[in-house]
This record gives structure tokens, C-alpha cells and sequence, in this order.
């Protein structure tokens, strides 16, 4: 069975500064893809970021950046210089060794709320 | 232009009634998906289509019944309504076969039930 634990459920944080949205995930999967995705307060999901279970490179793109350690099963995410329109709620997902529909469904965490105040 | 569309956005009913939502994608994809979210905002998945063969149903009550007539369509049929299935409901597709699952959302179908 797969999951995903996202401990953190609300953090609030002044503008400008950095947050870590820790994820961590547990699969018997030797292949697998981890998400992150942003729900704005308008609610549509939006994708952020892919990652595969061979890639542990870091990834940065603008001010996001994502800290993948198998060691850890982790998957963490760093917004740097927060922004007021960075506050959403952040979901973790992951999905099975794809090829197989039926391992593809995504298996969310709860969610953390992030509020960035000005 | 929209790559993954549902329709209604909004959707207020009484107890009992029965509605669907339905999902179009006209992104190529061969898998489509239906997810809820809670008032909680935990998402699950619901059910899962590929190439219009149903491959993943997550212990949803039989009041729920999808339907996919082609695989750029997945629509969802509720029965007899109840209070706890208010939430909102995302339609996804992807293409797993490609070995890249990311999966593209709809905007979301927000359903009351009073």
C-alpha cells in the first residue's frame, strides 16, 4: 500500500521568508513518481513538479526547489523569498510503477495549508 | 482551448436526487481518473478509466457509477444523493504508458447537497 504523510498541516510565514513543506512517502514500488501540486485559494490543482523513483537529483526552478533523498523516502519542498501569492494549500502525491493503469492512480497527502502574510 | 473540462463547475441539489457530472479531455490521454476532496481538502481517488475499461474502483458506495463512452470522456452518474457527498470532484487524465504519470486536472465540480 502506498502513503503519504505531510505532518505539517498550517504554516504562516512573513514575506520574504523561506519555507521547507517536508513530505515523506512509503511504497513498495522499487519505480515510482512523486508530485508536488499547488491548490490556490480558487481551487484548481495546479502541477508543480514530477520526479521519478531513479532521479535524486535536487531540482531548483525560480524560487521553488525540491530535495528528493530516498534514504528518507522525503520528498521536500523550499519556497525561497515567500511571496503573498504563494499561499495554497501543497499536496504531496505519489503513484505507483507506471505501464500498469491500475498503479497509476496518485495517492495524496493531507495537504498543507501555507499562508504568506505581507 | 482546455485541456481537461468539466462540467457543471457548481452544482446544488436536494437529498435524494440523482445528477452526473461530466469530463472531457482533449489531450490525447488514454487514462482518465475521478478524485473527490473533502471538506478537509483530502483528495482520493474514485475511480480510474483506460481506454474506456474500468481499472481502479476504491470502495465508492454503488450510488456512484462512471461512465466512459470514449477515452476522452469519463462522466460520473450520482444516485439518490446524500449530505456526505458534498465535495468537490476532479476529473484527471494521463498517459501512463509513456512511463511520465502526470496526471492534468479539471477545475473542479463543487456539489452541495442540501
Amino acid at each position: 500500500a502506498q502513503k503519504v504523510t505531510q505532518a505539517q498541516t498550517e504554516i504562516s510565514v512573513v514575506e520574504k521568508e523561506d519555507v521547507t513543506l517536508d513530505c515523506v512517502y512509503e511504497t513498495r514500488d522499487t519505480t515510482y513518481y512523486l508530485f508536488w501540486y499547488k491548490q490556490p485559494p480558487s481551487g484548481e490543482l495546479v502541477f508543480l513538479i514530477r520526479r521519478n523513483s531513479f532521479d535524486e537529483q535536487n531540482e531548483i526552478s525560480g524560487r521553488y526547489s525540491w530535495n528528493f533523498q530516498k534514504s528518507t523516502s522525503s520528498f521536500n519542498f523550499t519556497i525561497t523569498a515567500s511571496q503573498v501569492v504563494d499561499s495554497a494549500v501543497y499536496f504531496c502525491a505519489l503513484s505507483g510503477g507506471v505501464r500498469t493503469g491500475a498503479n497509476s492512480k496518485l495517492t495524496f497527502g493531507k495537504g498543507i495549508t501555507l499562508s504568506v502574510r505581507p | 482551448d482546455t485541456a481537461v473540462s468539466q462540467t457543471p463547475k457548481y452544482l446544488v441539489t436536494q437529498m435524494g436526487n440523482d445528477k452526473s457530472i461530466k469530463c472531457e479531455q482533449n489531450l490525447g490521454h488514454d487514462t482518465m481518473y475521478w478524485y473527490k476532496q473533502d471538506s478537509k481538502k483530502f483528495l482520493k481517488i474514485m475511480f480510474s478509466y483506460n481506454n474506456k475499461e474500468l481499472i481502479i474502483n476504491e470502495t465508492v458506495p454503488n450510488r456512484f457509477s462512471p461512465k466512459s463512452p470514449d477515452k476522452a470522456h469519463l462522466n460520473l452518474h450520482i444516485n439518490s444523493l446524500e449530505l456526505g457527498d458534498s465535495a468537490v470532484y476532479f476529473c484527471a487524465s494521463s498517459l501512463p504508458k509513456t512511463g511520465i504519470n502526470e496526471q492534468f486536472f479539471g477545475p473542479g465540480t463543487r456539489l452541495t447537497v442540501l
